[in-house]
């Protein structure tokens, strides 16, 4: 069987179904904010970013929000593929600091 | 065009030993940036440098670890004396512009893997 990690949440989602991966973020004076996808033995990958004025952005086949009244972004995978399969880490920025990363989220595709 | 290139990929020190961490940034890229990550969490920032200057080490621990981007040649994370509990993937990025706010953000190397024994 597979060793489930303790710290990171599991989105299970069956092949075709979307997905919607949530995140919330740390500091209300955040005013960018990225989601990565990092697959498994390499480095994260940049998905789709977003600025505090928007309150939308579509990618191919991704989409992310922004409710900066709760400090929430989530990340909406239209049509999951097995390829879709990795762990989503969003991250914070802070005009002029460093990109701060959230705990992650593995997204777990079913055939 | 490479993306940012990490080495060694896998790197097995026994305690006491010292570990160096190779990165070469992306070609035009001149902000080098480390973060370690424990297995099953997030990534921690470590270090942010520019070209012969360390801009923010805060997340440094404050012994046995040490950043230099030098003018000539790849960043090196250095760790003196490992411990096992400094057993992680470690990651560096780069970015075009200051903290990647106008470049989409950090280009992540494929990260070295540090194991103590």
């Amino acid at each position: 069987g597979e060793s489930v990690g303790l710290h990171l949440p599991t989105l299970s989602v069956q092949e075709g179904d979307n997905s919607i991966i949530n995140c919330a973020y740390s500091n209300s004076a955040s005013d960018y904010f990225i989601w990565y996808k990092q697959e498994s033995g390499k480095g994260p990958q940049f998905i789709i970013d977003i600025r505090s004025n928007m309150d939308k952005r579509q990618g191919q086949r991704v989409t992310v929000l922004l409710n900066k009244t709760v400090k929430h972004l989530s990340l909406q995978i239209a049509a999951t593929q097995p390829g879709d399969s990795a762990v989503y880490f969003c991250a914070e920025n802070i005009n002029g600091q460093n990109f701060v990363f959230g705990p992650g989220t593995r997204l777990s595709v079913l055939p | 065009n490479a993306g940012v290139m990490q080495n060694p990929r896998h790197l097995v020190r026994r305690r006491g030993q010292e570990a160096r961490l190779r990165c070469s940034p992306m070609k035009g890229h001149s902000h080098v940036y480390w973060y370690r990550q424990l297995p099953e969490e997030g990534l921690k920032f470590m270090v942010y440098l520019q070209k012969e200057n360390i801009i923010d080490e805060s997340g440094m621990p404050k012994e046995r670890f040490s950043a230099e981007f030098p003018k000539e040649g790849p960043s090196i994370l250095r760790i003196q004396q490992v411990v096992r509990g400094d057993s992680a993937a470690y990651f560096c990025a780069s970015s075009q512009t200051d903290r990647g706010r106008t470049s989409y953000g950090y280009t992540f190397g494929s990260g070295t893997r540090l194991t103590v024994v």
